[in-house]
């Protein structure tokens, strides 16, 4: 059963603590990102990933971090610097390179609470 | 910096209705366009791609247009039932984008009442 998996589905923050996020797909796709979404917006891109070992900042990576040293996992950690991390949070991937008809598979998402 | 607009934000309809859905986007150099499905608290379905070259795909009750050179896109959905209620968002992706990222409109929420 191919497809992306994200945990945990809900998460709680203390003010101060680093958390991660997991993501993991077994689709084979060498490319994978990190969307942030705020209530009643569109998907903002944290970082992408196009290869094992290599990641670029997407538009608001201020904050967060990631690590891609598998090609079908790609953590995102949410640090203490990130001032406004209450958000729903969603992982991507898809194959690369593209050329032609393609899209991107999302997971189902973490909702991340700030306490 | 390209950036993608939806109208309305917010959409309810009774059922049987057939309905349009607005994207605009103020860079017309896109090399695809996209409408996903988000249901609440869930995470992204993709509809239907246009590719630039193309002006609009069909998928059973759905029908996207483009029209490239005036940067807007519509999503027609026919004879609408509650099941359909979502948000809807739209995505392009740049020509000149390698990573194959997209840049997202803020969605509309469309509400089909029985």
């Amino acid at each position: 059963d191919g497809g992306i998996t994200q945990s945990p589905k809900y998460l709680f923050r203390k003010e101060g603590q680093n958390v991660t996020l997991s993501c993991e797909q077994n689709l084979n796709h060498d490319a994978m990102y990190w969307y942030r979404q705020d209530p009643g917006q569109g998907l903002r891109l944290i970082y992408y990933s196009q290869i094992v070992n290599d990641f670029q900042k997407g538009d608001i990576a201020e904050g967060y971090s990631v690590s891609r040293e598998k090609k079908e996992s790609f953590p995102l950690t949410v640090t203490s610097a990130q001032k406004n991390p209450t958000a729903f949070y969603l992982c991507a991937s898809s194959p690369y390179p593209t050329g032609g008809p393609d899209t991107q598979y999302f997971g189902p998402g973490t909702r991340l609470t700030v306490l | 910096k390209q950036e993608v607009t939806q109208i309305p934000a917010a959409l309810s309809v009774p059922e049987g209705e057939n309905l349009v859905l607005n994207c605009s986007f103020t860079d017309s150099a896109i090399y695809n366009l996209q409408w996903f499905r988000q249901d609440p608290g869930k995470g992204l379905t993709s509809l239907l791609l246009i590719q630039s070259s193309q002006r609009e795909q069909t998928s059973g009750r759905l029908n996207a247009s483009l029209d490239k050179s005036s940067g807007r896109s519509t999503l027609y959905i026919a004879a609408s039932q509650p099941g359909d209620s979502a948000t809807y968002l739209c995505a392009v992706r740049q020509q000149s984008n390698a990573g194959n990222m997209l840049t997202f409109g803020g969605g509309t929420r469309l509400m089909v009442k029985p």
